[in-house]
């Protein structure tokens, strides 16, 4: 799987869209980018994936360039709740379901 | 729908002793993935279980070891206890031939090695 890079950790404000980087510039033309998040002391948490077009959902929007080399999670309105470690993966479909975690970005939303 | 457990919650070994992590899937779901997580760093994944057999594994040595159940709960076996596998561990399951279904983590138990 493609390695991505995220920034260590980043700042948000409550009630403000937080956008949160990944880049991925060795990806595969078969890989998909998924985003999960870790609140403390929980499992991580699946927020949404893509492959070439943007996608939204209750949680997230995914925006990612047309190249596939970066992608954007947008939470639109956070919340204290949304305080967790955001992992950005990419990974080929297929049965082997290994998810490559690397260190994440640490957001924290500030009331 | 029940999600993934996993017992215990938390555990204290001491070094050269062997632990046994238990978890059960989601309902419907006939996968479990193993992942082990240091304090500071994302998960590691360690091996994954499908039909009661290991499929795939990560840079772990073979004194972790896994068994599936036919009710497709799991567990996580780790002998020779070392000071550096104290850290969380989770398991996540998963519907093996649906597309792209994504993973559900349990909220994991937290071994310490002293």
């Amino acid at each position: 799987d493609a390695k991505t890079t995220q920034p260590p950790s980043m700042d948000c404000a409550e009630g403000r869209a937080a956008n949160l980087p990944c880049n991925h510039s060795t990806i595969s033309g078969n890989e998909y980018v998924y985003w999960y998040r870790q609140i403390h002391s929980q499992g991580p948490q699946y927020i949404i994936h893509g492959l070439k077009n943007n996608e939204t959902n209750e949680m997230a929007s995914l925006i990612i360039t047309e190249d596939r080399k970066s992608s954007t999670l947008i939470l639109p309105h956070a919340t204290l709740r949304d305080t967790a470690v955001y992992y950005c993966i990419v990974r080929v479909d297929s049965n082997d379901y290994k998810l490559s975690f690397g260190a994440g970005t640490t957001v924290t939303v500030r009331a | 729908e029940t999600g993934v457990t996993q017992s215990p919650t938390h555990l204290i070994k001491t070094r050269g002793q062997q632990v046994t992590l238990r978890c059960s899937s989601q309902s419907g779901h006939n996968t479990v993935s193993w992942y082990q997580q240091a304090l500071g760093q994302g998960p590691q994944f360690i091996f994954q279980y499908y039909r009661e057999e290991e499929n795939g594994r990560g840079n772990f040595p073979p004194r972790f070891s896994g068994l599936q159940f036919p009710n497709y709960s799991s567990e996580l076996n780790v002998n020779a206890l070392e000071l550096d596998d104290s850290a969380l561990y989770l398991c996540a399951s998963s519907y093996r031939g649906a597309h792209l279904n994504e993973q559900f983590f349990g909220p994991g138990t937290r071994l310490t090695v002293l």
